[in-house]
């Protein structure tokens, strides 16, 4: 079974710029998340998908980052902008739902890390 | 605020030894807790976790120690191996928020 499929894997752009991300999350995994890992940090929860609909999008800087899941399967998470400070790694999951139980079957992308110059 | 908190960077063993890696939280309302690995270069992948009804929690080389009073939890390798270095995280969820909080991880590097 494939995992999560996530790229671009690398990408290095100037500030300024605009930079896409794009996640295929696990068939059948009703749930995707976006998450941001700083460098030293833990991942951080940017914003949640149940479907196609986003039910938690309260730590998404709605001023530069936008996302989209379009029928419910594959994401794009969208910086324009880009500034300084958003060089990290974007991990994409997706997990059979949102219950706690299911933690377990949230599964991660391999991250794109973007470096901004 | 670290919600969740894992205060050691890097921990190095020896091959056959036990690996001990510590996580502390502060929300009371946390009620489930898991533990990651993760390889460079690659996404972090589920290892085991515990309930708040439980205090211990054993899968093969794998134990999770939950002490509730202290909000402190666990995870013992037994034996480690030169396989289990690694980035390791502790995450927790609970309280009404369907999210997991990460700790910053601790470097595992098993030594031969």
């Amino acid at each position: 079974e494939a995992g999560v499929v996530q790229s671009p894997r690398y990408k290095i752009i100037e500030k300024k710029q605009p930079v896409a991300f794009w996640c295929n999350p696990i068939s059948g995994h009703n749930t995707l998340y976006w998450y941001r890992q700083n460098l030293g940090q833990g991942p951080e929860l940017l914003i949640r998908y149940e479907n196609e609909e986003a039910v938690d999008d309260s730590q998404l800087p709605k001023d530069r980052f936008s996302a989209e899941r379009l029928k419910g399967v594959d994401s794009t998470l969208k910086i324009q902008p880009a500034e300084l400070g958003d060089s990290a790694v974007y991990l994409c999951a997706s997990s059979l739902d949102r219950r706690a139980s299911a933690w377990e079957t949230q599964y991660f992308g391999p991250g794109t890390r973007l470096l901004v110059l | 605020d670290q919600q969740v908190k894992q205060n050691s960077p890097s921990l190095s063993v020896q091959e056959g030894r036990i690996s001990i890696l510590n996580c502390d939280y502060t929300n009371s309302m946390f009620d489930y807790f898991l533990w990651y690995k993760k390889y460079p270069a690659e996404g972090p992948t589920f290892l085991i976790s515990i309930s708040s009804i439980k205090d211990k929690n054993e899968d093969g080389r794998f134990t999770v120690f939950l002490n509730k009073s202290a909000k402190h939890l666990s995870l013992h390798i037994v034996p480690s191996q030169p396989g289990d270095s690694a980035v390791y995280f502790c995450a927790a969820s609970g309280g009404g928020s369907e999210k997991l909080v990460f700790g910053k991880g601790t470097k595992l590097t098993v030594n031969p």
